[in-house]
């Protein structure tokens, strides 16, 4: 059964600050990994999603990388923002694609003035 | 384009009663999936619809069901409340197309109180 960790569990960080949320999967056999944030009783927002043959995707800011061996997957936050301050949740998909999501357990992130 | 819809936001039943939500995908998607959102057990996967067809299914107990229409918008419905089906409910679609196009789209989710 694939099991989907993230850590930290909560991060607090200063504005302007580069960071890693780090993803981690116990079944290398993935079709894709998704990044997804989402707001305090909000729906999920899609950041960026790896394809399994990919290793990293990027999109303004934000950069995930994915390792499939390894099982891991960071997302990278570049010069972070208030805005930014969110519950961040990583999810793959299993072999062969589908829409069957296996989430993580997510990074909650909060960027202080 | 329009995003994913559910209705309604917020819903407060009685243990025992039966409740019925509704996911509209973007259009042109033909995927919609339900999951379940709890602060102990996280986001777990309810079930997905494809072209009218139930193509996965998670591992939930029998009162909990889905369909979906000609027009790819979904319909769950939970039967005999119990207090721990409260939850955020939300719905994702995507066009379920393989290879690249298992991108999903979520709606802002159903808010439901068992009481």
């Amino acid at each position: 059964k694939q099991e989907v960790t993230q850590i930290p569990a909560a991060l607090s960080v200063p504005e302007g600050e580069n960071l890693v949320l780090n993803c981690s999967f116990t079944d290398s056999a993935i079709y894709n990994l998704q990044w997804f944030r989402q707001d305090p009783g909000k729906g999920l927002t899609s950041l960026l999603l790896i394809q399994s043959s990919q290793r990293e995707q990027t999109s303004g800011r934000l950069n995930a990388s994915l390792d499939k061996s390894s099982g891991r997957s960071t997302l990278y936050i570049a010069a972070s923002q208030p805005g930014d301050s969110a519950t961040y949740l990583c999810a793959v998909s299993p072999p062969g694609g589908g829409n069957k999501l296996t989430f993580g357990t997510g990074t909650q992130l909060k960027v202080e003035l | 384009k329009a995003g994913v819809t559910q209705t309604p936001r917020y819903l407060i039943k009685t243990r025992g009663q039966q409740v019925t939500l509704s996911c509209s995908p973007i259009s042109g998607h033909r995927s919609v999936s339900w999951y379940q959102q709890t602060p102990g057990q996280g986001l777990q996967f309810l079930f997905e619809y494809f072209s009218e067809t139930q193509r996965n299914k998670g591992n939930f107990p029998g009162r909990f069901s889905g369909r979906q229409f000609s027009n790819s918008r979904s319909e769950m419905n939970v039967s005999t409340l119990e207090l721990g089906d409260s939850a955020l409910y939300l719905c994702a679609s995507s066009d379920g197309l393989a290879p690249s196009s298992y991108e999903q789209y979520f709606g802002p989710g159903t808010r439901l109180t068992v009481t």
